[in-house]
């Protein structure tokens, strides 16, 4: 199993570009999460998916961003337009069916602005 | 909503004994435990359901308070791979989000 696969790693931008965030899962696992990581904010839960449903949104920060989860096993994450405040790693991550192993990160996307 | 963790940072040196705390306001369902290393993606530890257990993996085990919302990780005979940050992530019911703590930074030196 190759795990979560997220693309790009690195990902810098100017101000005012659209960027689109992308996430394999792991097969099997039916929920997905978007996180993103800052010094200043930690780990911040954005959105998540169950079954390809947008279950809780209320973490995205504003209409600039977006999500989708076209099929069970990839979800696209888009910022439009990006500003520099949004520089910091983006993390998908699955959870095991039943939970019990937790979740499984993707290796995240460096994203930033200038 | 945020779990609180305590301490924010711990220097050990190798073979000594460190608690990691996590607390929340809110009843629970759940708490995570995951390590990172520096410029790579959170990794799962392991997960304590409420019901008040203990868990163990390697010299890493951790409890579970349900009535006071509380766990706690413990780090035992550390080794230099114990070095991360630690994160504590808490879910109010099943299938819930998962709200992390700010994480506890462990540096193991020989």
């Amino acid at each position: 199993d190759a795990g979560v696969i997220q693309s790009p790693r690195h990902e810098v931008t100017e101000m005012g570009q659209e960027v689109t965030l992308r996430c394999k899962l792991i097969s099997g696992h039916n929920s997905l999460f978007w996180y993103r990581q800052t010094m200043m904010r930690g780990l911040e839960l954005l959105i998540y998916f169950n079954n390809n449903v947008p279950i809780d949104d209320s973490g995205m920060p504003e209409d600039r961003f977006s999500a989708k989860m076209p099929n069970a096993s990839f979800s696209t994450l888009k910022i439009q337009p990006s500003e520099p405040r949004d520089s910091a790693v983006y993390f998908c991550a699955s959870l095991s069916p039943g939970g019990r192993y937790g979740y499984t990160f993707g290796s995240g996307t460096r994203l930033t602005v200038v | 909503q945020q779990p609180v963790q305590s301490p924010q940072a711990v220097i050990l040196r190798e073979g000594e004994d460190a608690v990691i705390n996590c607390s929340s306001s809110k009843a629970l369902y759940s708490v995570h435990w995951y390590r990172q290393k520096h410029g790579e993606a959170p990794v799962f530890l392991m997960i304590l359901l409420k019901g008040g257990e203990q868990k163990g993996h390697e010299k890493i085990s951790a409890s579970f308070n349900e009535k006071k919302q509380q766990s706690s990780l413990y780090l035992t005979a550390s080794q230099l791979s114990y070095s991360g940050t630690y994160f504590c992530g808490t879910e109010q019911r099943s299938w819930g989000k998962l709200q992390f703590g700010a994480g506890t930074q462990v540096v193991v030196t020989p």
